[in-house]
């Protein structure tokens, strides 16, 4: 009953750097999201995708890319890492998005850039 | 577009005193709203959801919440308040096409002994 993980929890990346965020959900939610985390912003939403080969953007996009070959993983890439993304980053699923439908919220990856 | 603001970043209650956290929507159409707890170094978790079948919704952990039309307001509270309750709260709204929750910028309670 592992529900939805993040990996890793912690990372410090270079300036530049490509770096990957996983979280794998194993409740076959077919809505998986992601948000980051900034004190004064609470939860910004970077992308979501609503089906295996189905992503969108959100409000915060720019620099990220998402994939989603299976339902269950949704990785997050930062295509080259700025000290902007320095951030708290949060993996969520929901079974479907009729709107009062909760997400399910991972523990997180907190992100360092130097 | 829909919106929620929380009034104060930081609250901060005594054991046994009230709790009140504050939220307000801004929607053209009825709203869906939440209420989310986080737990330091934890997700985000479930304390309860307004869904139009009454206006006062009971959560977990002793918590609830009034929905106000007249006053766009949802805001959380809690009679007596634990140590435990110690956390950050956010209020959130389902946008109209239910792709996407927006969450408030968040309201930290500290819970004095």
């Amino acid at each position: 009953d592992a529900g939805i993980t993040q990996s890793p929890r912690y990372k410090i990346t270079e300036t530049g750097r490509q770096v990957t965020l996983m979280c794998h959900q194993t409740w076959s939610h077919s809505y998986m999201f992601w948000y980051r985390q900034d004190l004064g912003h609470g939860l910004r939403l970077i992308y979501y995708s609503a089906a295996a080969d189905i992503t969108d953007k959100g409000e915060v996009p720019d620099g990220y890319v998402v994939s989603r070959s299976k339902t269950e993983n949704f990785p997050l890439t930062l295509e080259s890492a700025t000290r902007s993304q320095t951030s708290v980053y949060f993996c969520a699923s929901s079974p479907n998005k009729t709107p009062n439908t909760e997400a399910f919220f991972g523990q997180g990856t907190r992100l360092t850039v130097v | 577009a829909q919106s929620v603001t929380q009034l104060g970043s930081h609250v901060s209650v005594s054991e046994g005193a009230l709790v009140l956290l504050r939220c307000n929507y801004s929607s053209s159409v009825p709203p869906y709203l939440f209420w989310y707890v986080q737990y330091p170094n934890q997700g985000l978790q479930l304390l309860l959801k307004y869904t139009s079948a009454a206006t006062l919704v009971k959560g977990i952990n002793g918590f609830e919440a009034e929905f106000k039309k007249s006053e766009t307001s949802f805001h959380l509270t809690k009679p007596s308040a634990h140590m435990s309750d110690a956390a950050e709260y956010f209020c959130a709204v389902s946008d109209t096409g239910g792709f996407k929750t927006i969450f408030g910028a968040g309201t930290r309670l500290f819970v004095k002994a």
